[in-house]
């Protein structure tokens, strides 16, 4: 079975300041991976998505993430935070091929915007 | 774009009640899924349907179940609500098995 750590409860970052959450996964092969952001009281959004190719991806928001398979590694990323990237966010990971068993989610990491 | 409703968003009641949280999706999706969200645990999938009258147990189906009589409608159903089923549910469906899901807003249930 998949499972997912995102390594960090809390971060705290400065408004205009570089962001990255860590997303490290366990599963056998190459994975179907996913942000999601969520915003307090709020259902869960999707940020972005890897099924193949590239393994850099834009999402909305300004936000991208990176696969890199050697270190099963699903980080996200994004240039310049503002205050109204404070929410919560989810990595999810999802196995290819069988049926429909839904997702695995980390526990989440609760992202802070210091002014 | 795809829309997830679910029924409420806040529901208050007593130990022993039925609860009926309803989730309807618009976007003729195969897959939908229950999950509960509390702090610390992040989600945890309940329940799942990949067709009508299909179910699935997930990681936690215990004191719940499902029902899937049409494509868009989901409902899960506490038969008798304890106090630890109060949490964050949250209802969500995808086109595909592996797909992006999509979430409703959430019910936040309080079992007094």
């Amino acid at each position: 079975a998949q499972s997912v750590t995102q390594p960090d409860i809390h971060i705290t970052v400065s408004e205009g300041a570089s962001l990255e959450l860590r997303c490290n996964y366990s599963y056998g092969a190459t994975p179907y991976l996913f942000w999601y952001v969520q915003s307090p009281g709020q259902g869960l959004q999707l940020l972005l998505k890897y099924f193949s190719g590239d393994t850099l991806v834009q999402g909305i928001k300004g936000f991208e993430a990176e696969f890199k398979r050697s270190q099963s590694s699903f980080n996200l990323r994004k240039p310049s935070v503002h205050w109204s990237d404070a929410a919560e966010y989810f990595c999810a990971v999802g196995a290819p091929g069988g049926g429909a068993d839904g997702l695995t989610f980390g526990k989440g990491t609760h992202l802070i915007i210091q002014p | 774009d795809v829309k997830v409703t679910q029924s409420s968003r806040y529901l208050v009641k007593r130990t022993g009640e039925k609860v009926f949280l309803e989730c309807v999706q618009d976007m003729d999706h195969e897959n939908m899924f229950w999950y509960r969200q509390d702090p610390g645990l992040g989600l945890r999938l309940i329940y799942f349907s990949y067709d009508v009258k299909m179910k699935e147990k997930g990681d936690i189906p215990e004191g719940y179940s499902v029902s899937r009589e049409k494509k868009e409608r989901f409902s899960l159903i506490l038969e008798s609500a304890s106090t630890n089923q109060t949490s964050m549910y949250l209802c969500a469906s995808s086109l595909g098995p592996k797909g992006t899901q999509y979430f409703g807003p959430g019910t936040r249930l309080l079992v007094l």
